[in-house]
């Protein structure tokens, strides 16, 4: 079965700086790498997810990088905000297996 | 508006008396997901249903079962809760490999 590890499980920074989440995966039939969002008390929310015909997405202020070879892909937000605060999840999918198998996550703290 | 809905958002349950969770979509997505998490900890998955297709994870407990009726519903029923099955459970929905919209949570309490 799929292992997703993430890294690290907490992390602070000052507004206005960069914060980078890793994830590694162990199947290498996974092809679907979402990346969730859980404030506190409420439901994950996807922010950006990555399929593995591609090895970069960037929306706005956040990107997802994926390298196949490695098996590992990464979160990158840039010029963090307080209301960036949150627990942030990886999780990877196999293509035709909805099973999804979550990182431990990661609990981001921006300083104002 | 709600497009995954669960019912109750609180549950109490005594030790060993069987509870229903319920969950609900307008979204019409052919995938619906149970996951339990526990505080500071990642969803884990337990079952979904691909369609009618029910898929069981290989480590989910048998107190643990799961109903789809329609392609709106779906519900999970926990046989015999113990204290260890206090948790939230989230139920989520997707079209297919994408992205999951989860329901706000049933929070169990086992007394």
């Amino acid at each position: 079965g799929e292992n997703v590890e993430q890294h690290p499980s907490t992390l602070s920074v000052q507004e206005g700086d960069s914060a980078v989440i890793k994830c590694t995966y162990s199947d290498s039939a996974s092809n679907y790498f979402p990346w969730y969002k859980q404030e506190l008390g409420k439901r994950p929310q996807l922010i950006i997810d990555i399929r593995s015909n591609v090895g970069e997405k960037k929306d706005q202020r956040i990107a997802v990088t994926l390298n196949k070879t490695a098996k590992h892909f990464s979160l990158h937000i840039t010029e963090t905000q307080p209301e960036d605060s949150a627990v942030y999840f990886c999780a990877a999918s196999i293509n035709n297996n909805n099973d999804m198998r979550f990182g431990a996550g990661t609990r981001l703290t921006v300083k104002p | 508006d709600a497009m995954v809905i669960q019912n109750p958002r609180y549950q109490v349950t005594q030790f060993g008396k069987p509870v229903t969770l319920s969950c609900s979509q307008t979204l019409n997505h052919n995938v619906m997901y149970w996951y339990q998490q526990k505080s500071s900890q990642a969803p884990k998955l337990l079952f979904h249903y691909y369609d009618k297709d029910f898929n069981n994870e290989a480590d989910t407990p048998d107190n643990f079962q799961s109903r789809r009726p329609n392609t709106s519903f779906c519900f999970l029923d926990i046989r015999s809760p113990g204290l260890g099955d206090a948790a939230m459970y989230l139920c989520a929905t997707s079209v297919g490999v994408s992205e999951q919209y989860f329901g706000p949570g049933t929070r169990l309490t086992v007394t």
